[in-house]
């Protein structure tokens, strides 16, 4: 079955631009989750969609936003883009919620350089 | 952010080798998953654990899901090139359900 697809996979923003990623999780899976990876900061988490609703939220400030669809796509904004927000930007699905010993797969991440 | 203790940070060994790699937490965790990232690509999800002392293979590779459920750890056995790459250790903290990632360890597989 198709994995985790995620778009766009490189984008070139300004600074002060907005950006909106998208991922659409493996079929069947209902649990969308978001990650920032930058080299010196490793992967960090950003939010977790469960049936529409964010269940948790990383340390990041308000910029970065989420939301998730009915039928499990998922799309995450960030605001007034800042040159620190170069990173890959991970997308990973479960079939459900984290924490229930469930296993998560990732996207192949979109790159996103703010210049 | 918090993050696993993740050791060795790189590795450099000879192709044939067998590699060794382990992953520490301070708080208790019921599911450690491991994963392989290349340049480029998102991480491929390489092992999953979810009990206390489980030892699971898939081909060349085995992990372990320390008794303490406090670390785990990652072997490979008779390396490849095609075995480089950043390996990670995962898992969702209790109550938090949040998944948070090791450090990574960085193989390079020499010829």
């Amino acid at each position: 079955k198709a994995g985790v697809t995620q778009t766009p996979r490189y984008l070139i923003k300004t600074r002060g631009q907005q950006v909106t990623l998208s991922c659409s999780p493996i079929s069947g899976h209902r649990s969308v989750s978001w990650y920032q990876q930058t080299p010196g900061q490793g992967l960090q988490f950003l939010f977790e969609y469960f049936s529409e609703t964010q269940r948790n939220k990383g340390n990041f400030p308000g910029r970065f936003s989420g939301r998730q669809f009915s039928n499990s796509r998922s799309e995450m904004n960030v605001s007034t883009l800042e040159l620190g927000d170069s990173a890959l930007y991970l997308c990973a699905s479960s079939l459900v919620a984290v924490g229930q010993g469930n296993t998560i797969y990732f996207g192949e991440g979109s790159w996103l350089t703010v210049v | 952010g918090q993050q696993l203790n993740q050791s060795p940070q790189s590795m450099f060994i000879q192709e044939g080798e067998d590699v060794s790699m382990n992953c520490t937490s301070s708080s208790i965790f019921n599911t450690w998953l491991w994963y392989k990232q290349e340049p480029g690509e998102g991480p491929v999800l390489l092992i999953a654990l979810y009990k206390a002392g489980e030892l699971t293979s898939n081909g060349r590779l085995t992990a372990q899901f320390g008794i303490t459920r406090k670390d785990s750890f990652l072997n490979i056995s008779a390396s490849i090139p095609s075995d480089v790459g950043i390996y990670f250790c995962a898992g969702p903290t209790s109550g938090t359900y949040k998944y948070i990632f090791g450090t990574g360890t960085r193989l390079k597989v020499l010829a």
